[in-house]
């Protein structure tokens, strides 16, 4: 079992939907829990990051953790052209090592 | 303020060469990590450098080492190489104050083994 799952998709949606995208994880002492979004050719980019259960807001993106089930989601409003891209969740696992661990993305396809 | 960037931009070797890929740091960054990432999964941690000492490693055989320079900048090497080594290779760097999770990501460096 992997430690980190995402569903790879691809995902496509029309323009202005609501996009949920989601992973779970089975090691319990994971510590931050991460959002990157990676464009075609590019490095990934941190949209969001969050240690805690609930939820977390920033513009159009709400990230959701659920530690008591081990998963994460993020939220997408009003979804535009340019949030196409592949959405990769990670999570930070820090004690005497570090690790990172990263899902293996969703592809997200938001049809004008 | 330039961000990552790294070196060259894609690479074709052949089975058995060895490769060397380069990175620079975001300005005031002093950590840098390297990641690889095959086509169509996430990437995967390969080592961290700090001080220009191996600070972590993940699940990466000897064949994949690593330098960074007293300017913070870092080399990868890989040995011996395999088809299976074909990937975007990622660094990305940090600040050793900053959080662990708030690290930036170069474009990566294409690598194609034939």
């Amino acid at each position: 079992q992997k430690e980190v799952e995402q569903d790879p998709g691809p995902l496509s949606v029309p323009e202005g939907a609501i996009v949920s995208l989601n992973c779970t994880y089975s090691n319990s002492a994971f510590q931050y829990f991460m959002w990157y979004r990676q464009y075609s050719r590019k490095g990934p980019e941190l949209l969001m990051y969050t240690y805690s259960s609930g939820n977390k807001e920033d513009g159009r993106f709400t990230a959701q953790v659920d530690k008591s089930s081990k998963y994460i989601s993020l939220f997408i409003r009003d979804s535009q052209p340019s949030d196409s891209a592949t959405y990769l969740c990670a999570i930070l696992f820090v004690d005497s090592s570090y690790k990172l661990i990263f899902g293996s993305g969703t592809r997200l396809l938001v049809r004008p | 303020d330039a961000g990552v960037t790294q070196s060259p931009t894609h690479l074709i070797k052949t089975r058995g060469q060895q490769v060397t890929l380069r990175c620079s740091p975001k300005s005031g960054h002093d950590t840098v990590s390297w990641y690889q990432q095959a086509l169509g999964q996430g990437p995967q941690f390969i080592f961290q450098y700090y001080e220009e000492e191996e600070r972590q490693r993940g699940n990466f055989p000897d064949r994949f080492s690593g330098h960074q320079f007293p300017n913070y900048s870092s080399e990868l090497n890989v040995n011996a190489l395999l088809l299976g080594d074909s990937a975007l290779y990622l660094c990305a760097s940090s600040p050793t104050t900053g959080p662990d999770y708030e690290q930036y990501f170069g474009p990566g460096t294409r690598l194609t083994v034939t």
